[in-house]
């Protein structure tokens, strides 16, 4: 089946600096990633669409400023979260263009 | 926007069968999605829905109902490590867009 993974499993950084998530399709190619973040004890909100070789789709009320997707191949997307706060701790995860494969997650812990 | 609603938690037995709930409303509907995670964890795909009826896979079973914005999972021969969250979602528009419900904890009891 479709694997994707994601760089890091877990992140704590200082509040006001950036994180780069990694996630890569390992055996297929991904025209289309979506990524999502899930507080605790919440479901998954997607944040935006990351489509190879063009810009992001966000979804209404995320910052495309503050959470900077690159999809610069067909087996990389990165989300940035820039100048992190204490608010922006939370799972972020990502898919491929199957809804049946996700990431298995990043923690971000911001102190 | 979409509308997902499922228990936010039920609790069974082990061996029993349960059924989890879920309704929706939406428009452009194009495929209903159940997922089960476990605490710290990603989802893990269970099963998709697309047309009406039931669609068995083992011990896991959903049936969807287009008319009615209805889904339920069914779960047989309950075990232990079944204890999670089993979340519905719903595909709809275009672009291939998942929208979750709030997610279902089930607990399962000896």
């Amino acid at each position: 089946g479709a694997v994707v993974s994601q760089h890091p499993s877990w992140v704590i950084c200082k509040s006001g600096t950036s994180v780069k998530i990694e996630c890569r399709s390992l055996d297929f190619q991904a025209t289309t990633m979506f990524w999502y973040r899930q507080f605790p004890k919440q479901s998954l909100m997607l944040m935006a669409t990351s489509n190879e070789g063009s810009k992001a789709t966000y979804e209404q009320g995320v910052e495309k400023d503050k959470f900077l997707i690159n999809h610069a191949s067909l087996t990389l997307s990165t989300l940035t979260v820039t100048s992190a706060h204490p608010e922006d701790s939370s799972f972020y995860i990502c898919s491929g263009n199957n809804e049946q494969f996700f990431g298995p997650g990043t923690r971000l812990t911001v102190l | 926007g979409q509308n997902i609603d499922q228990p936010t938690e039920m609790t069974a037995t082990e061996g029993a069968i349960v059924q989890i709930n879920c309704t929706y409303q939406t428009s452009g509907f194009n495929g209903l999605f159940w997922y089960q995670q476990h605490a710290g964890e990603a989802p893990t795909f269970l099963s998709y829905n697309v047309l009406d009826g039931l669609e068995e896979k083992g011990r896991f079973s959903s049936f969807l109902s287009r008319s009615k914005g209805y889904s339920y999972l069914l779960l047989k021969e309950l075990q232990m490590k079944d204890s999670a969250s089993y979340l519905c979602a719903v595909r709809a528009g275009g672009g291939n867009k998942l929208t979750f419900g709030t997610g279902t904890q089930l607990k399962v009891e000896l």
